[in-house]
């Protein structure tokens, strides 16, 4: 079976702190993909990172970064010198190769004080 | 870049009524189309996925006669919520792609009222 655990419900910091946001999956599939999107209170979902399981570099983009370790199957997400404008739900999510379904974690809201 | 297209963004209806929801791939051929219901303040549940001129496949729990999806074209699925109860009242998400290996691409999603 298919699961992501994000057990961050809510967190908060002031403005210019760095966040990681947790994120364990589990999957059978040896062949998967990870995902990151951000749900601003408008609803859209924001695509952030695509991650398939061959590939475990982590990865920086602007103030994001990823870590991501299949030992412990996590992959966790950083917000360096974190900005208001990064409040938002942000969701982990696993595509499984052979169960072809994109399953969400159940999201950890974000807030960012001034 | 691709693009989702979803529509209604937001409805409002009467219950007992059926309702539309409509998700069209602009630029690209969606080989599988996800259909999400999220409540408020809670994560996006896969309700079924459908690949173009299949029979959509449900997810446990989730009634196949009460919301009919239909995948007929490359660029088109659609979500009819029928006798809509105010319960079915929720944020609904498609999502599709091409191939396995493509990006997935999300509408703006569908806020349902039945009053």
């Amino acid at each position: 079976a298919q699961k992501v655990t994000q057990a961050q419900t809510e967190i908060s910091v002031v403005e210019k702190e760095d966040v990681t946001l947790d994120c364990v999956y589990e999957t059978r599939d040896t062949t998967y993909y990870l995902f990151w999107y951000k749900q601003p209170p408008s609803g859209e979902l924001v695509f952030l990172i695509r991650r398939n399981s061959f590939d475990e570099q982590n990865e920086i983009s602007g103030r994001y970064s990823w870590n991501f370790q299949k030992s412990t199957s996590s992959f966790n997400f950083t917000i360096t010198a974190s900005q208001v404008v990064d409040s938002a739900v942000y969701f982990c999510a696993l595509l499984g190769g052979a169960t072809n379904k994109l399953i969400f974690g159940t999201g950890t809201l974000l807030a960012v004080q001034p | 870049g691709a693009v989702v297209s979803q529509h209604p963004s937001w409805v409002i209806c009467k219950s007992g009524t059926s309702v539309k929801i409509e998700c069209r791939s602009l630029d690209f051929q969606a080989t599988t189309m996800f259909w999400y219901r999220q409540f408020p303040k809670q994560s996006l549940m896969l309700m079924a996925t459908s690949n173009e001129g299949s029979k959509a496949t449900y997810e446990q729990g989730v009634e196949k006669d009460k919301f009919l999806i239909n995948h007929a074209s490359l660029t088109l699925s659609t979500l009819t919520v029928t006798s809509a109860h105010p319960e079915d009242s929720s944020f609904y998400i498609c999502s599709s792609r091409g191939s396995y290996n493509s990006p997935l691409h999300f509408g703006n999603g569908t806020r349902l009222t039945v009053t």
